[in-house]
């Protein structure tokens, strides 16, 4: 059974770039079958789609953070990563990542438990 | 703000049919993409719940429905159930952008 578990400091300084890592157990990043998302959600709101990446290193953002924004892949260690840069207080949320599907029209059917970053001097 | 709309709250009685509904537009649903539904317990992850418009994956009652019609798509809770109180979102594309809908939270009387 495939399982996700994300990673990272809890606490980001405003101006500076949060780091987060999906680790990926019972299953490997670099199957064909799957695109590898994160996904956000502020508090008390919805849910934001960041961006997603393919084994190979293909990415693909959100439009609105993608000046911002840098997910890649480590297959050796079976993880992703996203970088978010010159963070405010506007990217307080709990950060997800999640599995695309491909062949159930890239729906996200495995997800991590997710982890709450705070921006925050 | 979300391009696609679903209302804030929707409540039931237990055994009761409620359904939630996911407003969308040409770009989005009416250019054909696919709706999927996602269900997130209190202090939980989001779960999938419906993928390609109406497909439940394994271990997902049958009580959970999806439709899709021109530019909406809807979600139907029948047989309401206790545990079923919780936040649904829909999903699809806009422009080959991944985006959710606004939420919808359930209520069970």
């Amino acid at each position: 059974q495939v399982q996700l578990q994300e990673s990272g400091p809890g606490l980001v300084k405003p101006s500076e770039t949060l780091s987060l890592t999906c680790t990926v157990s019972g299953g490997s990043v670099s199957s064909g079958s799957y695109y590898w998302s994160w996904i956000r959600q502020p508090p008390g709101k919805g849910l934001e789609w960041i961006g997603y990446i393919y084994y190979s290193g293909s990415t693909d953002y959100n439009p609105s953070l993608k000046s911002r924004v840098t997910i890649s892949v480590d297959t050796s260690k079976n993880q992703f990563s996203l970088k978010l840069s010159s963070v405010t207080a506007a990217d307080t949320a709990v950060y997800f990542c999640a599995r695309d599907v491909i062949v159930q029209g890239n729906s996200m059917d495995v997800w991590g438990q997710g982890t709450t970053v705070t921006v925050s001097s | 703000q979300s391009v696609l709309t679903q209302p804030p709250s929707v409540s039931g009685a237990p055994g009761q049919r409620v359904t939630i509904s996911c407003t969308g537009s040409r770009s989005n649903i009416g250019a054909g993409y696919d709706v999927h539904w996602y269900q997130q317990l209190p202090g939980t992850a989001p779960k999938l719940l419906i993928h390609g418009n109406n497909n439940r994956p394994s271990g997902v009652p049958d009580r959970f429905s999806g439709s899709k019609s021109g530019t909406s798509a809807s979600l139907a809770i029948t047989g309401l159930q206790a545990e079923d109180e919780a936040d649904y979102y829909c999903q699809s594309y806009d422009n080959n952008l991944k985006v959710f809908g606004t939420g919808t939270k359930v209520t069970v009387l």
